[in-house]
């Protein structure tokens, strides 16, 4: 079946813009995350959704993300007023639910440059 | 908080050989899952092996396989008979089982070169 998908898969904007990274999941999974990764770095937790809640916001890094998420379905992260620190990869995963044991299957990110 | 650290930046395999990725974390809790992610050029993150920490076997996948040390917080990676195709970073992330639903803590990474 169809795995976890993000677009645009690359992104380059100027500095100041909004922007905003689309994810998918999978058909069926409750659980959505948004992780970023920057350059050399491992995996950041940003933001996750339980159906269209997101109950932990605490890895957001400023208030110039945010989130949203359309019932159990597609998932938006804007960003606005970029600023050149915000150039990551920014992945989305999703699971079937929301317990500690539920694997997380994730999309292949978008690459978001800010010049 | 839980952290996760990978001490090997890099690491290279010769083709068909056998290599062992490193992998500490810190922790008070004492139910809690770990992974093991493969990242390749595509970006996306793979899930190769994961462990129950209440479980004392070691977790094996085909050619992969985990050395769990729960004592001293230490969970390695072993790749045996290396491809080419097993050329990527590779993660190690934890995951707490407490309290509801709880993100995934990565390591830094290692990024394994497989020389043919």
């Amino acid at each position: 079946g169809a795995g976890v998908s993000q677009s645009p898969s690359n992104k380059v904007t100027e500095k100041g813009k909004d922007v905003e990274l689309r994810c998918d999941p999978i058909s069926g999974h409750t659980a959505l995350y948004w992780y970023r990764q920057r350059l050399g770095q491992g995996l950041e937790f940003l933001i996750y959704f339980q159906g269209n809640s997101a109950p932990d916001k605490s890895g957001l890094p400023s208030d110039r993300f945010s989130a949203e998420r359309t019932g159990e379905s597609v998932s938006t992260l804007t960003i606005q007023r970029t600023q050149q620190e915000d150039s990551a990869v920014y992945l989305c995963a999703s699971s079937l639910g929301v317990i500690a044991a539920d694997t997380q299957y994730f999309g292949p990110g978008t690459r978001l440059t800010v010049l | 908080a839980q952290t996760v650290t990978q001490s090997q930046p890099e690491m290279s395999v010769q083709e068909a050989e056998t290599v062992t990725l490193s992998c500490t974390y810190d922790t008070s809790e004492s139910d809690y899952y770990l992974f093991w992610y493969k990242q390749p050029p595509s970006r996306q993150m793979i899930l190769v092996i994961r462990q129950e920490a209440y479980k004392q076997q070691n977790a094996t996948e085909n050619r992969f396989s985990v050395n769990f040390q729960k004592a001293a917080k230490s969970f390695s990676l072993k790749i045996s008979d290396s491809q080419l195709g097993d050329a990527a970073m590779y993660f190690c992330a934890y995951r707490s089982a407490h309290s509801g639903n709880t993100p995934l803590v990565f390591g830094k990474g290692t990024r394994l070169s497989v020389i043919a």
